[in-house]
């Protein structure tokens, strides 16, 4: 089945520092990758959606400038928290959906915990 | 905006026992997706429902697509303990974006 990795799938730093997440998609080409922000206890939910070559698509009440998102080949996306603070401690998660499948099926990766000190 | 409701929030049950989460939305949805989550895992894919009063069933699971494309369940029948987790839906609406809905915590006792 298709596969989404993440690197790293934790970190910790500290607060003022920048963050990059890397999330590739191992056997299928994505042309459209997703990034998701889950608190504790809580559920998904899209920050923004990837788009190969082009900008990303925010969501209403994410910061564009604080979350920087680059889809530079078809199977890279990386999600960059500029400055992170405490309150940006989450899980984020990333999805990629298969560019020639005919479905809506994403594909999730594995997750990566921050943790902002 | 586009919103997508669960209930229960939390089920805890005895092993053995069925579960049951529902889904609904307040306008029409495209599709509906369900998927599993472990405690510190990622979400797994279960199935997705596409047509007006589908049915599908893997295994122990019965997953339903109400006809006004509105609303969906999922049936455990016989819960055990690898049942455990949060059970998310999550629906289109016309698009590709994935509106997830607030799940449900299963607890099973065993």
């Amino acid at each position: 089945g298709a596969v989404v990795s993440q690197h790293p799938s934790w970190v910790i730093c500290k607060s003022g520092t920048s963050v990059k997440i890397e999330c590739r998609s191992l056997d299928f080409q994505a042309t459209t990758m997703f990034w998701y922000r889950q608190f504790p206890k809580q559920s998904l939910m899209l920050m923004a959606t990837s788009n190969e070559g082009s900008k990303a698509t925010y969501e209403q009440g994410v910061e564009k400038d604080k979350f920087l998102i680059n889809h530079a080949s078809l199977t890279l996306s990386t999600l960059t928290v500029t400055s992170a603070h405490p309150e940006d401690s989450s899980f984020y998660i990333c999805s990629a959906r298969d560019s020639v499948s005919l479905t809506d099926t994403q594909y999730f990766g594995p997750g990566t915990r921050l943790t902002v000190l | 905006g586009q919103q997508v409701m669960q209930i229960p929030q939390y089920q805890h049950v005895q092993e053995g026992e069925d579960f049951t989460t529902y889904c609904n939305s307040s306008t029409t949805l495209s599709n509906i997706q369900w998927y599993k989550q472990r405690p510190g895992g990622h979400p797994v894919f279960l199935i997705q429902l596409v047509k007006s009063g589908e049915v599908k069933k893997q295994k122990r699971l019965t997953f339903q697509f109400g006809e006004a494309k509105k609303n969906s369940s999922l049936h455990i029948t016989a819960t055990q303990t690898t049942d455990v987790g949060t059970y998310f839906c999550a629906g289109t609406f016309g698009n590709e974006k994935l509106t997830f809905g607030t799940g449900t915590r299963l607890t099973i006792i065993p």
